[in-house]
């Protein structure tokens, strides 16, 4: 079946504007994350829900940032007043949580952000 | 911030080599995963190892898991030029779903 999508691929924005970014998850997929990852390095959790509900947020930056997901299947993330250090690309993963074993996550194409 | 150290960090090797990455990680896991992630895609899941397996093997992979030393290592056999890519270890904790990262090796597969 379709994998984890998720929209735009690619971002521009000025300093100060605000973006949306939208990752649909597998279909059946409970759990849905969202990570940063940064150029050169390895991908970090920002949040994390399961269904509708936001059950972690520990990984994001900054109250500029905000995800939902109101209706439990796609997901939506989004940057206030974005700044140069917001710059990277952002992954979205979805997964089954009783699935056994725990952990194993589906990954987006990821949307690379780039903040003039 | 990162659950710890992978080495190393680029590895450039000729086809038909075996590869080998190492990863180390700081805190009790739940188990801890491999992921691939070729230029500008998304990250894809190899192999997944639980805290208490010591050895797994999938296909061309082997993957190695030594939780006294908090480090795991992954063996790519008889490398092609296709698996040329950024190799990420993952850990999940004993409690909790999330997944740390390691900072990734980047293998070049020379034909």
């Amino acid at each position: 079946g379709a994998g984890v999508s998720q929209s735009p691929r690619y971002k521009v924005a000025k300093r100060g504007q605000d973006v949306a970014l939208r990752c649909d998850p597998i279909s059946g997929h409970v759990s849905l994350f969202w990570y940063q990852q940064a150029l050169g390095q390895g991908p970090e959790f920002l949040t994390y829900f399961q269904n509708e509900a936001q059950l972690d947020k520990s990984g994001l930056p900054s109250d500029r940032f905000f995800a939902e997901r109101p209706e439990g299947s796609v997901s939506t993330l989004k940057i206030q007043r974005t700044q140069q250090e917001d710059s990277a690309v952002y992954l979205c993963a979805s997964s089954i949580p009783l699935a056994s074993p725990r952990g194993t996550q589906y990954f987006g194409p990821g949307t690379r952000l780039l903040v003039l | 911030s990162q659950q710890g150290e992978e080495d190393p960090q680029a590895l450039s090797i000729q086809e038909g080599e075996n590869a080998t990455m190492n990863c180390s990680y700081k805190t009790s896991i739940n188990n801890l995963q491999w992921y691939r992630q070729n230029s500008g895609r998304g990250l894809v899941h190899l192999i997944l190892i639980r805290s208490n397996e010591r050895e797994k093997h999938s296909g061309r992979l082997r993957v190695t898991l030594d939780t006294s030393k908090k480090s795991s290592s992954l063996l790519i056999t008889a490398s092609r030029a296709a698996d040329t890519a950024s190799y990420f270890c993952a850990t999940t904790m004993e409690y909790g779903n999330k997944l740390v990262f390691g900072a990734g090796t980047i293998l070049r597969v020379k034909s």
